[in-house]
């Protein structure tokens, strides 16, 4: 089993839907919680950072943490086209910065 | 600001040579990681290093890959007689330290490794 799920996708929406993305994991000792945006052939760009649970909100997107049931999302509102990439969810433990463990990746088309 | 930098961004090597790639960190990081991405995967940690230490190199593959963070100089990833199976994405990643909340990692643009 692996440590991060995350369904591949692909993810088509038409513009202007509501996005929902998510992981589930398996080691609770996982306290703080990222999303990443990879466009093709690009370096992944950090969209969210969340510690423990909760929500964060910052312009069209939103994280969400449940610890108590493993499980994170990403809400990405009035879609555009240039949304279209794929996300990464990554998670880590307190002591750990750079050794971020990563779900499989969605792809997501978000069609004009 | 330039972001992490890493060079070559394509690298094509023939089976049994050696791969060298390197990353320059963001400005002021000290701390660095290489990511390996096969295709239809997510990024899988290899290694994390600080200036002339290895901290964790529990990802990197026993043989033929290693890592180094001199003192001057960009980080280097070796890989020595390259097989097919090394065909990847390698990312580096940097941050200003190695723990704490305010200290998330940054990537580059990646250097993408074909073996043929």
């Amino acid at each position: 089993q692996k440590e991060v799920e995350q369904d591949p996708g692909p993810l088509s929406v038409p513009e202007g839907a509501i996005v929902s993305l998510n992981c589930t994991y398996s080691n609770s000792a996982f306290q703080y919680f990222m999303w990443y945006r990879q466009y093709s052939r690009k370096g992944p760009e950090l969209l969210m950072y969340t510690y423990s649970s909760g929500n964060k909100e910052d312009g069209r997107f939103t994280a969400q943490v449940d610890k108590s049931s493993k499980y994170i999302s990403l809400f990405i509102r009035d879609s555009q086209p240039s949304d279209s990439a794929t996300y990464l969810c990554a998670m880590r433990r307190p002591s750990n910065t750079g050794k971020l463990i990563f779900g499989q990746g969605t792809t997501l088309q978000v069609k004009p | 600001n330039a972001g992490v930098m890493q060079n070559p961004r394509h690298l094509v090597r023939r089976r049994g040579q050696e791969a060298r790639l390197r990353c320059s960190p963001m400005k002021g990081h000290s701390h660095v990681y290489w990511y390996r991405q096969l295709p239809e995967e997510g990024l899988k940690f290899m290694v994390y290093l600080q200036k002339e230490n290895i901290i964790d190199e529990s990802g990197m593959p026993k043989e033929r890959f290693s890592a180094e963070f001199p003192k001057e100089g960009p980080s280097i990833l070796r890989i020595q007689q390259v097989v097919r199976g090394d065909s990847a994405a390698y990312f580096c990643a940097s941050s200003p330290s190695g723990q704490g909340m305010n200290t998330e990692a940054f990537f580059g643009q990646g250097t993408r490794l074909t073996v043929v």
